[in-house]
């Protein structure tokens, strides 16, 4: 079965702190996919970012960074200088073979605060 | 261009009514998701359209669920007797197919609350 965990219930950081948001998953499949969306306050999912199993990569867009790394089945998201705008609720999700080809399996989210 | 909506945004309903809740998925986008999120919780999937293929009811929680699609336009979920443990946020996701590579992009979902 598919499994996606996120530790971090919440976080609490001051405006201009770096933060890392964990992500650790479970799966069987060799081909899948790993997502991160964030969920403000208005309750609408934002999508930020998809990565397949073979693409290892970091990535960088803006402040927004993610580390995948396989052997530890993780895809951790940084947020760098961090901004009251990225108070939000953020999920890591997963979909492969096992869960149905197009599902996605979420984790239970990380709810950021940034406080000025 | 537009992206996913649902309506109504917000249901209220007594214990024990039906309701029917509507999403309008991204044109052109073949695969159409329904989510459930309880107060604090992740997504729960719940039940998946893909153009004419038969849906994966896989996730509905129980026989009171169900859900219809057109072609690859409007999808309605309705829950019959609703409980109070229907109380969620209901959310739907378009994606261009079916496949796990594409993207599931979110409508802002309906929240519904059962008295």
């Amino acid at each position: 079965a598919q499994k996606v965990t996120q530790a971090q219930t919440e976080i609490s950081v001051v405006e201009k702190e770096d933060v890392t948001l964990d992500c650790v998953y479970e799966t069987r499949d060799t081909t899948y996919y790993l997502f991160w969306y964030k969920q403000p306050p208005s309750g609408e999912l934002v999508f930020l970012i998809r990565r397949n199993s073979f693409d290892e990569q970091n990535e960088i867009s803006g402040r927004y960074s993610w580390n995948f790394q396989k052997s530890t089945s993780s895809f951790n998201f940084t947020i760098t200088a961090s901004q009251v705008v990225d108070s939000a609720v953020y999920f890591c999700a997963l979909s492969g073979i096992t869960g149905g080809g197009n599902k996605l399996t979420f984790g239970t989210g990380t709810q950021l605060k940034v406080e000025l | 261009g537009a992206g996913v909506s649902q309506s109504p945004s917000n249901k209220v309903t007594e214990k024990g009514k039906d309701v029917e809740l509507r999403c309008d998925p991204i044109s052109g986008h073949t695969a159409l998701y329904w989510y459930r999120q309880r107060l604090g919780q992740g997504l729960e999937f719940l039940i998946y359209f893909q153009g004419n293929s038969a849906p994966d009811k896989s996730g509905l929680p129980s026989d009171r669920f169900s859900a219809e699609r057109t072609g690859e336009s409007v999808s309605t979920l309705t829950i019959q007797r609703t409980q109070q443990e229907d109380s969620a946020v209901y959310l739907c996701a378009s994606s261009l197919a079916g496949q796990g590579s594409y993207t599931q992009y979110f409508g802002p979902g309906t929240r519904l609350t059962v008295l």
